[in-house]
C-alpha cells in the first residue's frame, strides 16, 4: 500500500508568517509522530498522536507550534510567526498496532524561513 | 537521560570492504532498537530492528546488527560495501512512544 506522504515537500516562509504542514499516514496506522530534523542532526521528537488524541507534546519547542489530528487520520503541524530557527526538515511517521514498534517515515517537508 | 550515541559522524570505506557503524544507547532507553537509512532529500527507511528474541538481526540490503545488552551496543555491519550504500545512517531506540535518535553517521563508499 501507499506509504506516508507529506505536503508540501518544500516551503519557504518569510519570518513572521504562519505555515501549515500536512501528513497523510499509512492507512490504518493509529499512531502518528512528528519530528524536527535540523541540518546535520538526527530527528528530534515533537509530538505524538494515538488516533485523534495527542498523547505527548513535550517536544514542541514553543507555543508557536501546534499539531492536530481531528479525525484520527491526516495530521497538520502548524507553526505560527515563523522564526529563522524553525528552518529544518519536518518528518512525519506512523506506526501500526499489534506489538509492532517500527515507525514508517514520510519524505519530510523542508521549511526555510528567510 | 535517555540517549543514543553514534560514534563517528563520517565513515569512509572502499567498495567491497567491511562496513561497521557504531551505536551505543543509555540503559534508560527502551531496548527496542532500530537502524534507519536516509538518502539525500528523502525520509528515513527502516533497515532493521531489534525488539525481542535473537540478538543478531538481519535487515535489508545485506545489513545486520547485533544487540549486546552488556555493552549497551547495537552496531550495524555489512560484509561488503556497495556504492549504493552511500547515505546517512541513524540508530534509534524506543518502544510505544517516540524514537530517540543518534546524530547520524554519513557513510561514503570509495570506488
Amino acid at each position: 500500500g501507499a506509504g506516508v506522504s507529506q505536503s508540501p515537500r518544500y516551503k519557504v516562509a518569510k519570518r513572521g508568517q504562519d505555515v501549515a504542514l500536512r501528513c497523510d499516514p499509512i492507512s490504518g496506522h493509529v499512531s502518528l509522530f512528528w519530528y524536527q530534523q535540523a541540518l546535520g542532526q538526527g530527528p528530534e521528537f515533537l509530538t505524538y498522536f494515538q488516533n485523534e488524541a495527542q498523547l505527548d507534546k513535550s517536544g514542541l519547542p514553543s507555543d508557536r507550534f501546534f499539531a492536530e489530528r481531528p479525525e484520527g487520520s491526516v495530521s497538520t503541524l502548524k507553526i505560527q510567526r515563523t522564526q529563522q530557527e524553525d528552518s529544518a526538515v519536518y518528518l512525519c511517521a506512523s506506526k501500526g498496532t499489534g506489538g509492532r514498534y517500527e515507525q514508517y517515515f514520510g519524505p519530510g517537508t523542508r521549511l526555510t524561513v528567510t | 537521560a535517555q540517549s543514543v550515541t553514534q560514534l563517528g559522524s563520517h565513515v569512509s570505506v572502499s567498495e567491497g570492504a567491511l562496513v561497521l557503524l557504531r551505536c551505543n544507547y543509555s540503559s534508560s532507553v527502551p531496548p527496542y532498537l532500530f537502524w534507519y537509512v536516509q538518502y539525500p532529500n528523502q525520509g528515513l527507511q527502516l533497515l532493521l530492528k531489534y525488539t525481542t528474541g535473537a540478538t543478531l538481526v538481519k535487515g535489508i540490503n545485506g545489513f545486520e546488527a547485533e544487540f549486546k545488552k552488556s555493552e549497551t551496543s547495537f552496531h550495524l555491519t555489512k560484509p561488503s560495501a556497495h556504492m549504493s550504500d552511500a547515505a546517512e545512517y541513524f540508530c534509534a531506540g524506543g518502544s510505544q512512544g517516540n524514537l530517540i535518535f543518534g546524530k547520524g553517521t554519513k557513510l561514503s563508499v570509495k570506488p
